[in-house]
C-alpha cells in the first residue's frame, strides 16, 4: 500500500537558517506533490504545488523539489523566522487505479524556528 | 469570500449518540472533501464529492459513518452511533476542480470528543 513519511520528530532551528523537511514516499508514482501548512487549531493552507517534470519550484522564501527517482520531495524554508513555526505536510497526489484524483497526506513535520 | 465553513467548531457527545458535522464549501467549487485528523494517523481522506455525488467513499471507515451533499452549497457528516474512537479532527475542504493539482481550500475543522 501507499506509504508517505515524513519526519516524525519535530524540527528545531534558529532564525535565519535554512529549515530542510523532507517527504518520502513508497508504493507510489504521483504525478504532482503539493505542500501544506498547518497551525495549530487550524485547518491546512496550501502553498506549492510541484509536478512530476518539474524538478524545482520556488515562491519567495520556499523552495520545492521533487526526485521521481529518489521518491522524495524536499521543502526548504530559507532565512527562517518565527512566524514560519508551524507543521507542514506533503500531500502526493495523481490519478490511481480505478480512477479518481486525490492527495494523500503524510502525518507531518513540526518546525519550530527559535530566536 | 468568507471560505469554507464548518460547524460545530466543538462537538462533546457520549459513546452512542448521533453526531452531524455541517460544511459550507466556498461558492462556485465543484469538489468537496471530508478528512478527518488525529495524532497517530495524520489526515485521512474519508470521502470526496463532484458536483454533490460521492465520486470515493473509500476512506469512510465503517457504515457508523454516512455523508451527504444535498445541494452544492451544504454537506453533512454523520457519525451514529458514536465511538470514543471517533474521537479527532474533522475538516472539510473544497476545491475548484478535481484535477488534483487544484487548491484545496480547508475549514477550521471540528473537534470531536466522543466520551
Amino acid at each position: 500500500s501507499q506509504k508517505i513519511e515524513q519526519n516524525s520528530e519535530a524540527l528545531n532551528i534558529q532564525e535565519g537558517k535554512t529549515a530542510t523537511l523532507t517527504c518520502n514516499y513508497t508504493n507510489y508514482s504521483p504525478a504532482y506533490l503539493q505542500w501544506y501548512r498547518q497551525d495549530p487549531g487550524r485547518g491546512p493552507v496550501f502553498l506549492l504545488l510541484i509536478r512530476e517534470n518539474e524538478k524545482e519550484k520556488r515562491k519567495e522564501r520556499l523552495k520545492v523539489t521533487f526526485d521521481t527517482t529518489l521518491k522524495q520531495s524536499l521543502f526548504h524554508i530559507t532565512a527562517s523566522q518565527p512566524a514560519d513555526s508551524a507543521t507542514y505536510l506533503c500531500a502526493p497526489g495523481g490519478k490511481l487505479t480505478g480512477g479518481g484524483n486525490k492527495l494523500t497526506f503524510g502525518t507531518g513535520t513540526q518546525l519550530k524556528v527559535e530566536l | 469570500d468568507a471560505g469554507v465553513i464548518q460547524s460545530p467548531r466543538h462537538e462533546v457527545t457520549e459513546m452512542g449518540q448521533e453526531v452531524t458535522l455541517r460544511c459550507k464549501p466556498i461558492s462556485g467549487h465543484d469538489y468537496l472533501f471530508w478528512y478527518r485528523q488525529t495524532m497517530m494517523r495524520g489526515l485521512e481522506l474519508l470521502i470526496y464529492f463532484n458536483n454533490n455525488v460521492p465520486i470515493d467513499d473509500s476512506g469512510m471507515p465503517e457504515d457508523r459513518f454516512s455523508a451527504k451533499m444535498p445541494n452544492a452549497s451544504f454537506s453533512t457528516l454523520k457519525i451514529q452511533p458514536s465511538e470514543p474512537r471517533d474521537s479527532a479532527v474533522y475538516f472539510c475542504a473544497s476545491s475548484a476542480g478535481g484535477g488534483g493539482t487544484d487548491t484545496q481550500y480547508f475549514g477550521p475543522g471540528t473537534r470531536l470528543t466522543v466520551l
